[in-house]
């Protein structure tokens, strides 16, 4: 059974950093492509970053670009999300979704259940 | 402002038949293919439709894609109290290089 569970939210301030992360398990890991995919409280679904099976093609939404760093290790089954000068827009649920293959633009198959990143002071 | 257009709400009664459509432009459903999500309240959203017109392991044949230009359309049939939720559409954008959602629709089983 595919699981994503992530990790690593909270409540932070304005111009801080924080580091989600996304434990995977159920699948052969290292074969596809993740993303990071949030939802601001009320709101619809936006994609924030992507990164293919082997770390070589790596995408983000233009209101992440420069501030967030997304990586993974296939050793360990897991994906990151590094955020830096966050913002109050910045707010929203965070989800882990597994790409259907290994490229970027496959459909997201699997999505954890989130991880509530909080920007307020 | 979502870079694929989607109807705020839709609804039906139990049995009938609801379709929800989904505007995009030549860079994303236009020459890409489209994938639809199912967000039931409270949960993470789920992958409802792929390829524009496939349904995943599990998803009912009640549920169906189509595609046109750079419009899409999910079809529901035989509408049921369950089915009600937010639906997304999903696409490639090669301007943008990475995919994007419309913003919802907010189905409700009257």
């Amino acid at each position: 059974e595919v699981q994503l569970v992530e990790s690593g939210g909270g409540l932070v301030q304005p111009g801080r950093s924080l580091r989600l992360s996304c434990a995977a398990s159920g699948f052969t890991f290292d074969d596809y492509a993740m993303h990071w995919v949030r939802q601001a409280p009320g709101k619809g679904l936006e994609w924030v970053s992507g990164i293919s099976w082997n770390s070589g093609s790596i995408g983000y939404a233009d209101s992440v670009k420069g501030r967030f760093t997304v990586s993974r290790d296939n050793a360990e089954n897991s994906l990151y999300l590094q955020m830096n000068s966050l913002r109050a827009e910045d707010t929203a649920l965070y989800y882990c979704a597994k790409g259907r293959l290994g490229e970027l633009s496959r459909p997201l198959d699997y999505w954890g259940q989130g991880t509530l990143v909080t920007v307020s002071s | 402002q979502s870079v694929l257009t989607q109807p705020p709400s839709a609804s039906g009664t139990p049995g009938q038949r609801v379709t929800i459509s989904c505007s995009g432009s030549s860079s994303n459903i236009g020459s890409k293919t489209v994938n639809w999500y199912q967000q039931l309240p409270g949960t993470a959203p789920k992958l409802l439709i792929y390829s524009n017109n496939q349904r995943p392991s599990g998803v009912p044949d009640r549920f169906s894609g189509s595609k046109s230009g750079t419009s899409a359309f999910l079809a529901i049939s035989g509408l049921r109290s369950e089915d009600e939720a937010d639906y997304y559409c999903a696409a490639w954008d090669d301007s943008l290089s990475g995919p994007v959602f419309g913003g919802g629709t907010k189905l409700t089983v009257l």
